[in-house]
């Protein structure tokens, strides 16, 4: 099977613009976790999506948002960006994905640079 | 709150020796614990992971020890390669709905 996906990955931004950050899972997952990666702050769990719905989010403001497709592809959008959103994304998927106990695949992350 | 600490944040060691990273969590609902390997510019990797009915686990050369009781949580790395050089994050799971990570720790193994 092929792994997670994501695109794209490399990204560079303004202050105040937004950007859209895709994740495809591996064939059969149906559960993709989103994280935040800097060096200061470890990986940092942004939200979790299973079966379109959002099943858990962590501690992020509102300007970080998701979303799932029927064909478990997901994506992750950032509004009004700072510079503090300078980070490498990351997502992951799981199968079955019905607990957190299941093994996470990673994607090779978006590096995103707000200038 | 659910908070997964690890130390130490940095670790050399020589060829051949063996490195011990400790992380601790706050959340006695954890009953899952799964290591990641992440090498420089790659995606994290799983590299072991142990339930909470279990003490010990190993795999060649890793294992990884729990104590629910003290809540902490230890990865063994003996006769240490060069390869072996990268950042590990420990992780837990409050609840068993999602993974918390550890700030990870960076091993350089020196030939």
């Amino acid at each position: 099977k092929a792994g997670v996906t994501q695109t794209p990955r490399y990204l560079i931004k303004t202050r105040g613009q937004q950007v859209t950050l895709s994740c495809s899972p591996i064939s059969g997952h149906r559960s993709v976790s989103w994280y935040q990666q800097t060096p200061g702050q470890g990986l940092q769990f942004l939200f979790e999506y299973f079966s379109e719905t959002q099943r858990n989010k962590g501690n992020f403001p509102g300007r970080f948002s998701g979303r799932q497709f029927s064909n478990s592809r997901s994506e992750m959008n950032v509004s009004t960006l700072e510079l503090g959103d300078s980070a490498l994304y990351l997502c992951a998927s799981r199968e079955p994905g019905t607990s957190a106990e299941d093994t996470q695949y990673f994607g090779p992350g978006t590096r995103l640079t707000v200038l | 709150g659910e908070n997964v600490e690890q130390h130490p944040s940095t670790l050399s060691v020589q060829e051949g020796d063996s490195a011990v990273i400790k992380c601790t969590y706050s959340d006695s609902a954890s009953n899952y614990f799964p290591w990641y390997k992440q090498e420089l510019g790659k995606r994290p990797q799983l590299i072991i992971d142990i339930r909470s009915n279990v003490g010990e686990k190993k795999d060649q050369r890793i294992a990884v020890t729990l104590n629910k009781t003290a809540k902490h949580f230890s990865l063994h790395i003996t006769e240490t390669q060069p390869e072996d050089s990268a950042v590990y994050f420990c992780a837990a799971t409050p609840f068993g709905d999602k993974v918390i990570f550890g700030p990870g720790t960076s091993l350089s193994v020196i030939p």
